[in-house]
């Protein structure tokens, strides 16, 4: 059974970082695409990043592009996001998801449960 | 930048189908067929309900199709049950070799 688990938010001033860890269990890890999605309280779904099996391809949306960084530890079955530069509108529960192939960019097809980023001075 | 737009509701009755629709404002939809549906129960994760236009992947009951017809999506629960009563989006692969979810659609079940 696939099994994300999304840990590292928390509450962080404006102006911060934060590292977010997704621990994957289950499946291969190593053979597929992993991506960020985050969904504010009580807002829709947005696709934030993405990673394909290697790490050697990485995707962002606009709004995060040069502040996020997504990477991966193979060896460790692990998805990471580097967030700096955190804004208000960074405030979301973010989830992590896994692709159903090698690629990062397509949308995902099993989701953790998410942890929650609030950004607030 | 791409978008998909959702109906912000559909409702419907026990035992009915209902549809709802997911369009691109550019081409995306038409040209890639990696869109999927997923369904959102609330404070709960997405799961998905379809992948690459219609297919449904394994245990995801045989009422929920997709479809596409030009540049917009389509996914049909038939059937209609209490349990059906959530959130629903649609995404698409892009030409920005990247993805984009729908702006949902709320189910309600009359």
């Amino acid at each position: 059974e696939v099994q994300l688990v999304e840990s590292g938010g928390g509450v962080v001033r404006p102006g911060g970082s934060l590292r977010l860890s997704c621990a994957a269990s289950g499946f291969t890890f190593d053979d597929y695409g992993m991506t960020w999605v985050r969904q504010a309280p009580g807002k829709g779904l947005e696709w934030v990043s993405g990673i394909n099996w290697s790490g050697g391809n990485t995707y962002y949306a606009d709004s995060v592009k040069g502040r996020f960084t997504v990477s991966r530890d193979n060896s460790k079955k692990s998805l990471f996001l580097q967030m700096n530069s955190l804004r208000a509108e960074d405030t979301a529960f973010y989830f992590c998801a896994r692709a159903l192939d090698g690629s990062g960019s397509y949308p995902p097809a099993y989701w953790g449960q998410g942890t929650l980023v609030t950004v607030s001075s | 930048q791409s978008a998909l737009t959702q109906p912000a509701s559909v409702s419907g009755s026990p035992g009915q189908s209902i549809t709802i629709s997911c369009t691109a404002t550019r081409n995306d939809v038409a040209i890639y067929n990696y869109v999927s549906w997923y369904q959102q129960h609330p404070g709960k994760a997405p799961k998905c309900l379809i992948y690459d236009v219609s297919n449904r992947p394994s245990g995801v009951s045989n009422r929920f199709s997709g479809s596409k017809s030009g540049n917009t999506a389509s996914l049909t629960i038939s059937s209609l049950q209490a349990e059906d009563e959530a959130d629903y989006y649609c995404s698409s692969y892009t030409s920005n070799d990247t993805s984009v979810f729908g702006t949902g659609t709320k189910v309600s079940v009359l």
